[in-house]
Parts: C-alpha cells; sequence; structure tokens
C-alpha cells in the first residue's frame, strides 16, 4: 500500500542551526501537509500546500519556517534557525482530492539542544 | 477556531471490553477522521466520516456523527491489547485548505 515517507526519523540539532525535513508524499496526491506534536500535545497544523504554493499556514508558521518541492516527488520542511521549542514530532501528509483521507508519515523527530 | 475534543482523555479498560470515546467541534464540517498512534510512532488513519453520514463500520470500529450536536464517538468493540493507543478525532473544514483540526486525544489503556 501506498504510503508517506519521511526522512530521517529523528535528528538532533543546535540552537540556531538549519534543519530540512523531507518527505515523500503518495504520488498521485495533490495535497500536501506539515504537521507538528510537541511531546505529550495534540498534533498541530503548521502549513498545507497544493498547485506549488502554501494554501494556508499557521500563526506558528513563521518567517522561521518554509517549505519546498524541489521535483516532483519531494517536499521538505525548513527550519532556519532552530530554537529549543522546535523540539517536536515532525510529521508530513498528503491527500488525493478534496474530502479525502489525509494519510500520514512516521514523523520526524527533531530534538534542538 | 474550531477544535476537536475528546472525552475521556484517558480510558482503561479490560481485554474483550468495548471502549468509547468521544469527540465535540465547534464550527460546520466537511468531514470527520479518526487516527490511532502508537507511543512515538506516526498516525494512523482508522475512519474518514462524512457530513452527510451518521454512522460508519470498519471491522471492529464504529463511527458516529451527529452534526446537530456537532460531536462524534468512536467505539471499539472486542478490544484487544494491541488497541492500546491514543486515539484522535480530527475535522475537516468546509472551506480552505482542508486542513485537520486535532483534539487532544485520549489515551486507552487495554490491560490483558
Amino acid at each position: 500500500e501506498p504510503e508517506v515517507t519521511q526522512t530521517p526519523s529523528h535528528q538532533v540539532t543546535q540552537m540556531g542551526q538549519e534543519v530540512i525535513l523531507r518527505c515523500v508524499p503518495i504520488s498521485n496526491h495533490l495535497y500536501f501537509y506539515w504537521y507538528r506534536q510537541i511531546l505529550g500535545q495534540k498534533v498541530e497544523f503548521l502549513v498545507s500546500f497544493y498547485n506549488n504554493e502554501i494554501s494556508e499556514k499557521s500563526e506558528i508558521f513563521d518567517d522561521q519556517f518554509s517549505v519546498e518541492r524541489p521535483d516532483g516527488s519531494n517536499f521538505t520542511l525548513k527550519i532556519r534557525s532552530t530554537k529549543l521549542e522546535d523540539s517536536a514530532m515532525y510529521f508530513c501528509a498528503s491527500r488525493e482530492d478534496s474530502g479525502n483521507t489525509i494519510y500520514f508519515g512516521e514523523g520526524s523527530w527533531l530534538t534542538v539542544v | 477556531s474550531q477544535q476537536g475534543e475528546e472525552d475521556p482523555q484517558a480510558l482503561s479498560i479490560q481485554e474483550g471490553e468495548n471502549a468509547t470515546m468521544n469527540c465535540s467541534y465547534k464550527t460546520s464540517i466537511n468531514n470527520l477522521q479518526w487516527y490511532r498512534q502508537n507511543s512515538g510512532r506516526g498516525l494512523v488513519h482508522l475512519i474518514l466520516i462524512r457530513s452527510n453520514e451518521r454512522e460508519k463500520h470498519s471491522g471492529r470500529l464504529r463511527v458516529t456523527l451527529d452534526t446537530s450536536k456537532k460531536s462524534s464517538s468512536l467505539l471499539i468493540t472486542a478490544s484487544r491489547a494491541a488497541d492500546t493507543a491514543s486515539y484522535f478525532c480530527a475535522t475537516v473544514q468546509i472551506q480552505g485548505a482542508q486542513k485537520l483540526v486535532f483534539g487532544q486525544g485520549t489515551r486507552l489503556t487495554i490491560n490483558p
């Protein structure tokens, strides 16, 4: 069964460093998302992406964050200068079309030290 | 803002019993989806129910939706130890990017 894949599964980074989290959405999907989950808390929406542009973003998604679809398969989340409070599990998700199931990857656990 | 809220926050039952988790939300929705998350793992999609549907079944899962009360329930029948996980409801609005808005989740523990 097709699945959303994410790399790395776990990354430890120094505060202030740049981090890129990578995702390969399901191949025929058109809508892409990033969510995050701080340990013990609920899953929070960061950004949605459709037709090569951001369609919606939350207030969490400030200027430190950016997303890119550099080719036909990858979807990346970049954090320019990480802070301690960016430590979280980051989930990529995708869906085929409007009103359909949204499928999640296994997540990338980011630890900022 | 729209928000799914589950209750109870934690539920502990014996294997073989049924588990019921509830979810409430605040605004009009396109659909509502239930997910399971094992500790430290990804979100596994369980079931999607559309706003014009009232009940859906999938194996041992039964989901109901009451749009007049803005609430949904997830019933797991004949629970197993492997059902131990956190369960989240997430709503999708009618407008916009159709992002999921998650609740806090219910931590379900099945005791053998």
